[in-house]
């Protein structure tokens, strides 16, 4: 198992486009987790899924952010009508049972320029 | 609520010095606590984690921490600093059911 796989790494895009970000977990955990990173702070809880169900999501989810988990498999987040301010590191997570703590993926940074 | 505190933007430390990385949290009932490691433009390395038992925990690359219930603090330390050793370190929380908390982070230097 390589661990959990972020792509695209890096996205550059126009403010009011829309994005989307795809992670895949490590197969066998069937809690999946997004957080964002912005400089200097520490990552921030996005959502939660345990296999296809979103079982949480946080107040900084706006109207414009959505995320899936077909199947339980690999999950998206997209993001619609970007801002200025959604430039950040999204890292995705995901674990087995939560005494074990999370496995993080090397994350995907967003510039909207 | 669960949250995290790592009082110290910075620790400066010399190659081959013990190091200490602060942290306290506040959660009700028994806390699972973990510390990560970043480097830069990566995502977070797992290097130890107190659930339950001994208080002081050993994990990942020789560092180690230690549980103490009346102070609320899990503080990271190591006998001796490499320069490898620099990066950016967060402390963690959970409360059984709910999500990791983080703190803001520590930048841990250290100097030839």
């Amino acid at each position: 198992d390589t661990g959990v796989s972020q792509n695209p790494r890096h996205k550059i895009t126009k403010r009011g486009q829309n994005v989307t970000f795809r992670c895949d977990p490590i197969s066998e955990h069937n809690r999946l987790y997004w957080y964002r990173q912005t400089l200097g702070q520490g990552p921030e809880f996005l959502t939660y899924f345990q296999n296809e169900a979103q079982l949480e999501k946080s107040r900084l989810l706006s109207d414009r952010f959505s995320a899936e988990r077909p199947k339980g498999s690999f999950s998206t987040l997209e993001i619609q009508r970007t801002e200025q301010g959604d430039s950040a590191m999204y890292l995705c997570a995901s674990s087995f049972r939560e005494i074990d703590g999370y496995t993080f993926g090397s994350g995907t940074r967003l510039t909207v320029v | 609520a669960q949250s995290v505190a790592q009082p110290e933007d910075q620790v400066n430390v010399a190659e081959g010095n013990p190091l200490t990385v602060k942290c306290t949290y506040s959660v009700s009932g028994n806390p699972y606590l973990f510390w990560y490691v970043q480097y830069p433009n990566r995502g977070l390395q797992f290097l130890l984690k107190y659930i339950t038992g001994d208080n002081l925990v050993k994990g990942s690359y020789g560092f180690e921490a230690e549980f103490n219930k009346s102070q609320t603090s899990f503080h990271l330390k190591k006998p001796s600093a490499l320069v490898s050793d620099s990066a950016l370190y967060f402390c963690a929380v959970m409360q059984y059911g709910n999500k990791l908390v983080f703190g803001a982070g520590t930048i841990l230097r250290v100097k030839s």
